[in-house]
C-alpha cells in the first residue's frame, strides 16, 4: 500500500509566521503535489514536482514555495502566513506506473490567526 | 481553459435507490479519475479510467468513460448509508500531472 504522510493534522499559526508543511511518501513515486481545498472552490493545485529539485507552479502558487531535496519528501512553505491561507492542505503522489492515479495524504488543516 | 463540471453538486437519496453522477470536461482527455472523500478526511482513489469505453465496478459503484462525449458517469446501485461522502472526478488531459478536479458531488444516503 502507498503511504503518504503529512507532518501535522492540525496547525495553528499567527499572521506573518513562516510555516512548513511536510509530506513524505514511501513508494518511490516520482511525482508529488500540494493542493489546497476550500469550501466551494474544490481542490486547487499549488505546486507539483516531478523529480528531485524540480518544481512546477500550479494554479495558485502566490504566497507559497516548495522544496524537494529528496525523492520521498516534498515540503510546502508559507514564507509569511496570512489569514487567507487558512485552509486544508493535501499532499498527493503519483507514478506513471499506476496510470498517474493520485494517492493522497491525510491532510493538514491550517488556521492562520 | 479546462473545465470539469460535476452534477449534481448535492444529492440526497434513499437507501436502495439508484442514481448517476455526471462528470463533463471541456478538453479532450483519455483518462479520468474518481475519488471519494469522507467528512474531515482526505481523498481516496476509487477508479482510474484510462481509455474510451472503460468501465470499472466496485461494489455498488460503477464508473464509465466516454472520451468522445467528454463524459464520465458514476452509477450508484441500491445505495446504502455507507456511501454517503463527497465524490470528485478529475482529468489530466495533457498527461502532465496537471490534474483538474470537479467541484465534487456531496452524496447523502438516508435510511
Amino acid at each position: 500500500d502507498v503511504k503518504v504522510t503529512q507532518s501535522s493534522r492540525y496547525l495553528v499559526k499567527r499572521t506573518g509566521e513562516k510555516v512548513f508543511l511536510e509530506c513524505v511518501q514511501d513508494m518511490d513515486h516520482e511525482n508529488m503535489f500540494w493542493y489546497r481545498q476550500d469550501p466551494g472552490l474544490g481542490l486547487r493545485l499549488i505546486y507539483f514536482s516531478y523529480d528531485v529539485k524540480m518544481k512546477e507552479k500550479g494554479d495558485i502558487p502566490e504566497g507559497y514555495s516548495v522544496s524537494r531535496e529528496k525523492k520521498e519528501r516534498f515540503s510546502l512553505i508559507l514564507e509569511s502566513a496570512s489569514t487567507n491561507q487558512t485552509s486544508m492542505y493535501l499532499c498527493a503522489t503519483t507514478t506513471a506506473r499506476l496510470g498517474n492515479e493520485q494517492f493522497f495524504g491525510p491532510g493538514t488543516r491550517l488556521t492562520v490567526l | 481553459e479546462l473545465k470539469v463540471e460535476q452534477n449534481p453538486l448535492f444529492l440526497s437519496m434513499q437507501e436502495g435507490k439508484n442514481y448517476t453522477i455526471y462528470c463533463n470536461y471541456s478538453t479532450t482527455s483519455d483518462r479520468l479519475y474518481w475519488y471519494r472523500q469522507d467528512p474531515g478526511k482526505s481523498l481516496e482513489s476509487l477508479f482510474v479510467l484510462l481509455s474510451n469505453g472503460a468501465v470499472k465496478q466496485e461494489g455498488r459503484l460503477m464508473a464509465s468513460l466516454d472520451t468522445k462525449a467528454r463524459l464520465s458517469t458514476l452509477h450508484i446501485t441500491a445505495a446504502v448509508h455507507d456511501l454517503s461522502a463527497t465524490y470528485f472526478c478529475a482529468v489530466d488531459p495533457y498527461n502532465n500531472n496537471d490534474m483538474r478536479f470537479g467541484a465534487g458531488t456531496r452524496l447523502t444516503v438516508k435510511p
